[in-house]
Formats: structure tokens, C-alpha cells, sequence
């Protein structure tokens, strides 16, 4: 039943190690996002995928490398992890600029 | 670009008193408005959202915000705080650029309810 679902919920790992954030949607929406939430709680945009296809990248470093096998999925692998990437990663969709939805969040914590 | 600020990181009441976060919004074009509601370490949950029908707005948990151009500005209210409110508030525009929207967040306000 959940909308926006997000695997793992918690990822605990090295620095350097390559890790990936997986994300699904049953909601039928064309568009998807990842958002990062930082330990000062704000959440800022990452990437937006609307049919497969990328269409915001805000100025994340390039270990960051979406990817979208269809409209319901958007994972999200990182790599070569850095203290600096602990963080909070939502995912999110929406059909159009009226509605969001989003996951519950995966923590990472980069050791 | 639009943005949202909100005013104000940190909000103290006490339960039963009026709950107002503030937040004010600059947009070029008639905004999409958004608040939502995290409790600590859970997700993002939509208190309410305004896209440009009344303008003011009911949602969950008894909140409500009223959409007023003039001022633009877009506050959230309850009347009567409960101990269960504690969490951080966000506001949030919907931006959108030809096929590309997305939404953009204000800082956050924090409610502390006390008794």
C-alpha cells in the first residue's frame, strides 16, 4: 500500500565505499526526485526524472549518479562516500505541481 | 526562482494556545503552496496545500493557512496546540519551468509545545 517507498531506511558505511538508495512509486506519477535533508533539517533538491528522463540536476557532486530503469523506480547510488554525505535522502513523486509525494527517508551515515 | 522564507526557526507554546508559523513566499507567477509536517526521525507528511482555489485552506490535525496575495504570505494556524503538534513545519513552493517542477523549502520552524 505505500506510495513512496524507499530501501534502506538506514545505510551505515564507510568513507569510500559506493552505496545505492533504491526508490519505488505505485501512484502512477511521471515524475520523481531525490531531495537531501541535512543536519540542519533543510531540504534541498537533487535530481528530477519525469518519464525516464533527467530533467534537474542541482549542482550535486558527479559521485551522485541517478538512475531510472522506468517511471516507478529512481535509485539513487552514490560513490566514493564522504563524511560530508551523511545526510537524510527523500524520495519523491508527483503527476504535476499540485501534488508531492514522498518516502519515508533513508539516513545515511558515512563513517 | 520562487522561494519561501519562514520566519522564525524556532516556535514555544503552550498547549492550548494559538499555534501560528509564519511564511512568506516570492513568486513571479500564481503560486502552488505547500505545508508539511515532520515529527522526528519519521518522513514528510502534506498538512495542506493551496493551488489557487479558496484561499483558505484546511487540512490535517485541525491546521489551516489562508493564501493572501496581498502580503504574500501563506501562515499556518490551529487554533489550540496539542502536545502531539511538536514536530518541524515546513513551507514549500511548487516551481515549475516548462516540464521540469519541483518543490522548493523554507528553512523549517520548529514547534515546542509546552504544558
Amino acid at each position: 500500500d505505500t506510495a513512496v517507498s524507499q530501501t534502506p531506511k538506514y545505510l551505515v558505511t564507510q568513507m569510500g565505499n559506493d552505496k545505492s538508495i533504491k526508490c519505488e512509486q505505485n501512484l502512477g506519477h511521471d515524475t520523481m526526485y531525490w531531495y537531501k535533508q541535512d543536519s540542519k533539517k533543510f531540504l534541498k533538491i537533487m535530481f528530477s526524472y519525469n518519464n525516464k528522463e533527467l530533467i534537474i540536476n542541482e549542482t550535486v557532486p558527479n559521485r551522485f549518479s541517478p538512475k531510472s530503469p522506468d517511471k516507478a523506480h529512481l535509485n539513487l547510488h552514490i560513490n566514493s562516500l564522504e563524511l560530508g554525505d551523511s545526510a537524510v535522502y527523500f524520495c519523491a513523486s508527483s503527476l504535476n505541481q499540485r501534488g508531492y509525494t514522498f518516502g519515508s527517508g533513508t539516513r545515511l551515515t558515512v563513517v | 526562482a520562487q522561494s519561501v522564507t519562514q520566519l522564525g526557526s524556532h516556535v514555544s507554546v503552550s498547549e492550548g494556545a494559538l499555534v501560528l508559523l509564519r511564511c512568506n513566499y516570492s513568486s513571479s507567477v500564481p503560486p502552488y503552496l505547500f505545508w508539511y509536517v515532520q515529527y522526528p526521525n519519521q518522513g514528510l507528511q502534506l498538512l495542506l496545500k493551496y493551488t489557487s482555489a479558496a484561499t483558505l485552506v484546511k487540512g490535517i490535525n485541525g491546521f489551516e493557512a489562508e493564501f493572501k496575495k496581498s502580503e504574500t504570505s501563506f501562515h499556518l494556524t490551529k487554533p489550540s496546540a496539542h502536545m502531539s503538534d511538536a514536530a518541524e513545519y515546513f513551507c514549500a513552493v511548487s516551481d515549475e519551468t516548462g516540464t521540469a517542477s519541483k518543490l522548493t523549502f523554507g528553512t523549517g520552524t520548529r514547534l515546542q509545545v509546552t504544558l
